[in-house]
């Protein structure tokens, strides 16, 4: 069955840098775009990022553009998020997400069970 | 200020029928039939719902439907029960830069 796994979470000093991993497994990694969604606590959701199935497509969040990146290495069946700087406001549960098909670049069928950010000095 | 307006809250009495709705642009709702919808309980990842306007993915009852009119989607769900109690969100593809957008979230509670 597919199952996505975040790591990299955790508590971490404003300004500094992080990066979020989610691995995947029972699906062909490599055939599906995927996206990072995140969650302040006790707010809603708010989309991250997305990376097309091969790696050259990206496109952000105006929040986080030109402070995140996404990146994916499929021979490891994992999606990246790097975070640089860290501010405030970026403390969340960070999800990644799987569309419905392989032909399907917007809507997030499986989901992981995230990681938190918490950001503190 | 999320891009896509939800009503902040709906209710409805058990076996009953609510609609959320869900209103945009013509540069996302009204231009595309990329439209999905999210039912969140506290403490766990969101669930799909609705995609491509009115799909529901396998597994997702037949009480769940989606439509669309114009720059507004909605979310119907008819013969409401104690566990549809949860937070709903859409998301909509955009012809902006960002390319995805949530609304701002809907909290059902059955009465």
């Amino acid at each position: 069955q597919v199952q996505l796994v975040e790591s990299g979470g955790g508590v971490v000093q404003p300004g500094r840098s992080l990066r979020l991993s989610c691995a995947a497994s029972g699906f062909t990694f490599s055939s599906y775009t995927m996206h990072w969604v995140r969650q302040a606590p006790g707010k809603g959701l708010e989309w991250v990022a997305v990376i097309s199935y091969d790696g050259n497509n990206k496109y952000y969040a105006d929040s986080v553009k030109g402070r995140f990146t996404i990146s994916r290495d499929n021979s490891r069946n994992t999606l990246y998020l790097q975070v640089n700087p860290l501010r405030a406001e970026d403390a969340a549960v960070y999800y990644c997400a799987r569309p419905h098909d392989n032909s399907d670049w917007y809507s997030m069928y499986h989901w992981g069970q995230g990681t938190l950010v918490t950001v503190s000095s | 200020q999320s891009a896509l307006t939800q009503p902040a809250s709906v209710s409805g009495s058990p076996g009953q029928s609510i609609t959320i709705s869900c209103t945009g642009t013509s540069s996302d709702v009204g231009g595309h039939d990329f439209v999905s919808w999210y039912q969140q309980h506290p403490g766990k990842a969101p669930k799909l719902m609705i995609f491509n306007v009115s799909n529901r993915p396998s597994g997702v009852s037949n009480r769940f439907s989606g439509s669309k009119s114009g720059n507004t989607a909605s979310l119907t769900i008819s013969g409401l029960q104690a566990e549809d109690e949860a937070d709903y969100y859409c998301c909509s593809y955009t012809t902006s830069s960002t390319l995805v957008v949530f609304g701002g979230g809907t909290k059902l509670t059955v009465l």
